[in-house]
């Protein structure tokens, strides 16, 4: 595609339940990263990866946090049993490779915990 | 612990006026610093990307400098426009490539 695409772009949950969140990267980037921004902050780094594997998933808040991306392209972020805190945006962003390249975001998923 | 600050929180100066952006930080072993643009509830965009070797990179209007030595980096806009309005973040990566983000400066400009 022509940029990185994240659905949906707004999620509305109750507490406890568990979600999903989609990025789809532009063609051909290697890496791919997750990142939370909460309301007037910067972003903060959840997890990386470099081709199908996990390279650096030290962001992660807790293990109710997890990523996959099992054919190196698309990825999903799963959140089980959700919590107000949780509430944010969730920004995904690739790169063609793990080194000194331009990273492209998307536009976001906003996740709403109530 | 890797930090990245950034001055001053917010910002606001009128059309046509310059502008520079501050940002200090503690990352390391240091492998690159960028300058990111976000529009209110837009992803960011990248405006410039600098190396331990590098000390000044431009981009249009926009003007990054590093001093690796201080740990310090900035971000000059020249002849702001309405448009620059936004959020600037600075972006130190370590040589494994995992980013720290500053939380950013607000941009206002007023016509």
């Amino acid at each position: 595609g022509a940029g990185v695409s994240q659905t949906p772009s707004n999620k509305v949950t109750e507490k406890g339940k568990y979600v999903e969140l989609r990025c789809d990267p532009i063609s051909g980037h290697t890496a791919l990263y997750w990142y939370r921004q909460s309301l007037g902050q910067g972003p903060e780094f959840l997890i990386y990866f470099q081709g199908t594997g996990a390279a650096d998933d030290s962001g992660l808040p807790n293990d109710r946090f997890f990523a996959v991306r099992p054919e190196g392209s698309v990825s999903t972020l799963k959140i089980q049993r959700t919590e107000r805190g949780d509430s944010a945006v969730y920004l995904c962003a690739s790169s063609p490779g793990g080194g000194i390249t331009e990273a492209f975001f998307g536009q976001g998923t906003r996740l709403t915990v109530v | 612990k890797n930090q990245v600050e950034q001055s001053p929180q917010s910002l606001i100066i009128l059309e046509g006026k310059n502008c520079t952006l501050q940002c200090n930080y503690t990352v390391s072993p240091f492998s690159n610093l960028r300058w990111y643009k976000q529009d209110t509830g837009r992803g960011p965009v990248s405006l410039t990307i600098m190396t331990f070797s590098e000390n000044t990179k431009s981009n249009g209007r926009y003007t990054a400098t590093l001093d690796a030595d201080t740990k310090q980096s900035s971000l000059h806009i020249t002849a702001s426009q309405l448009s620059d309005s936004a959020s600037y973040i600075c972006v130190v990566s370590t040589r494994d490539y995992i980013p720290t983000f500053g939380r950013g400066t607000s941009l206002i400009v007023h016509p």
